[in-house]
């Protein structure tokens, strides 16, 4: 069965921490996407990034970046020298299309990110 | 352009009374997805709807709960009968399709509070 496990439940950092937030996840799908989600204390979910199964080319945008590792099924999710603003719940989610796309989220992982 | 809008923002009901949750999808996307989010169970997906297809229900917890999509745009979702653990924020998302696994785009929520 599809699962995504977010272990961290809290991190807290000072501002220009470099902070890593760990996402494992479950699939029998050969073909899947895995996502990251912000919720910033106004509630709303917003996308942060998409990567499908067979595209493991890590990415960087700005302060952002993530690792894929489909050898240990982990989409880390870094973000560098954080700030402020970052401050929020992140989730990550697998999507199967077998399944209607639909989204599997983690628990979600705080983090707090103090002057 | 505008993204994905819900209303009301905040419904407070009393329990044993219907409500109805109104999502407005982003302009020509055919998939719209409810999602429910409460502490004890994080976020979970509850239904799905492709273009006029039949909605895939597999997620709704109840009978109590149920809804529509009309004209395939906006959607309602009903629950009857509400009783105290429907208190959640519900969550409505679109996107394009669903062939390819497009990003869902999240609206800003209801929050549900049944006293």
């Amino acid at each position: 069965a599809q699962k995504v496990t977010q272990a961290q439940t809290e991190i807290s950092v000072v501002e220009k921490e470099d902070v890593t937030l760990d996402c494992v996840y479950e699939t029998r799908d050969t073909t899947y996407y895995l996502f990251w989600y912000k919720q910033p204390p106004s509630g709303e979910l917003v996308f942060l990034i998409r990567r499908n199964s067979f595209d493991e080319q890590n990415e960087i945008s700005g302060r952002y970046s993530w690792n894929f590792q489909k050898s240990t099924s982990s989409f880390n999710f870094t973000i560098t020298a954080s700030q402020v603003v970052d401050s929020a719940v992140y989730f990550c989610a697998l999507s199967e299309p077998s399944r209607y796309s639909t989204l599997t989220f983690g628990k979600g992982t705080m983090l707090l990110v103090s002057p | 352009g505008a993204g994905v809008s819900q209303s009301p923002s905040n419904k407070v009901t009393e329990k044993g009374k219907d409500v109805e949750l109104r999502c407005d999808p982003i302009s020509g996307h055919t998939a719209l997805y409810w999602y429910r989010q409460s502490l004890g169970q994080g976020l979970e997906f509850l239904i799905y709807f492709q273009g006029n297809s039949a909605p895939d229900k597999s997620g709704l917890p109840s009978d109590r709960f149920s809804a529509e999509r009309t004209g395939g745009s906006v959607s309602t979702l009903t629950i009857q009968r509400t009783q105290q653990e429907d208190s959640a924020v519900y969550l409505c998302a679109s996107s394009l399709r669903t062939g390819e696994t497009d990003t869902q785009y999240f609206g800003p929520g209801t929050r549900l509070t049944v006293l």
